[in-house]
């Protein structure tokens, strides 16, 4: 089992809905979490980044985390065809070694004009 | 733009040689990391430095090296490369030790022959 897992999609909506991103792990030593978005041929962006369960708003996007269900989730609000990318979660521990940033493996994401 | 930079952006070569990726932080941060992008593997974390100091390592093999410059720059080498090694390979950069990566460059494309 993977220590975090994310469905790959590809998930298609129209323009203005609401898109809902998730992921879900299994360590409950992840203290921070993230959420990136990567453009087709460039690095992930970092969107969003908390460290307690509760919800997060920037704009058009909320983050939420919820530590008792090991879930999170993204959520995108009136959601434009400049949305159309890949979301990677992510979430870091402070382990032996270290700092570490774990990946899902993202969800790509196609909103329709 | 992210301030990151990394060089070259391709790079083809043959199984059993040695190549060096080359990036530069985003202005400001000491922290670099560097990370493996396959499409069956999805982002792995390889290795962190700080201020030239090594910090957290991943899933780095033993093939690969790296190491932060005092200009801060870093350089992450792979030797007696194998079809498998063909990938995107992401330098992120960052402010502080123990936090998430925030700015990633564009990546180097690497394709073994």
């Amino acid at each position: 089992q993977k220590e975090v897992e994310q469905d790959p999609g590809p998930l298609s909506v129209p323009e203005g809905a609401i898109v809902s991103l998730n992921c879900t792990y299994s360590n409950s030593a992840f203290q921070y979490f993230m959420w990136y978005r990567q453009y087709s041929r460039k690095g992930p962006e970092l969107l969003m980044y908390t460290y307690s369960s509760g919800n997060k708003e920037d704009g058009r996007f909320t983050a939420q985390v919820d530590k008792s269900s090991k879930y999170i989730s993204l959520f995108i609000r009136d959601s434009q065809p400049s949305d159309s990318a890949t979301y990677l979660c992510a979430m870091t521990l402070k382990g032996a070694g270290g700092f570490k940033t774990i990946f899902g493996a993202g969800t790509r994401l196609f909103v329709k004009a | 733009d992210s301030g990151v930079t990394q060089t070259p952006k391709h790079l083809i070569t043959a199984t059993g040689q040695r190549v060096t990726l080359r990036c530069s932080p985003r202005s400001g941060d000491l922290s670099v990391y560097w990370y493996q992008q396959s499409l069956d593997q999805g982002l792995q974390f390889l290795i962190q430095y700080y201020n030239g100091e090594e910090r957290a390592k991943g899933n780095i093999l033993e093939r690969f090296s790296a190491q932060q410059f005092p200009d801060l720059h870093s350089e992450l080498n792979l030797s007696s490369l194998e079809l498998g090694d063909s990938a995107l390979y992401f330098c992120a950069s960052s402010v502080g030790s123990g936090s998430q990566p925030q700015h990633f460059g564009d990546g180097t494309r690497l394709s073994i022959l």
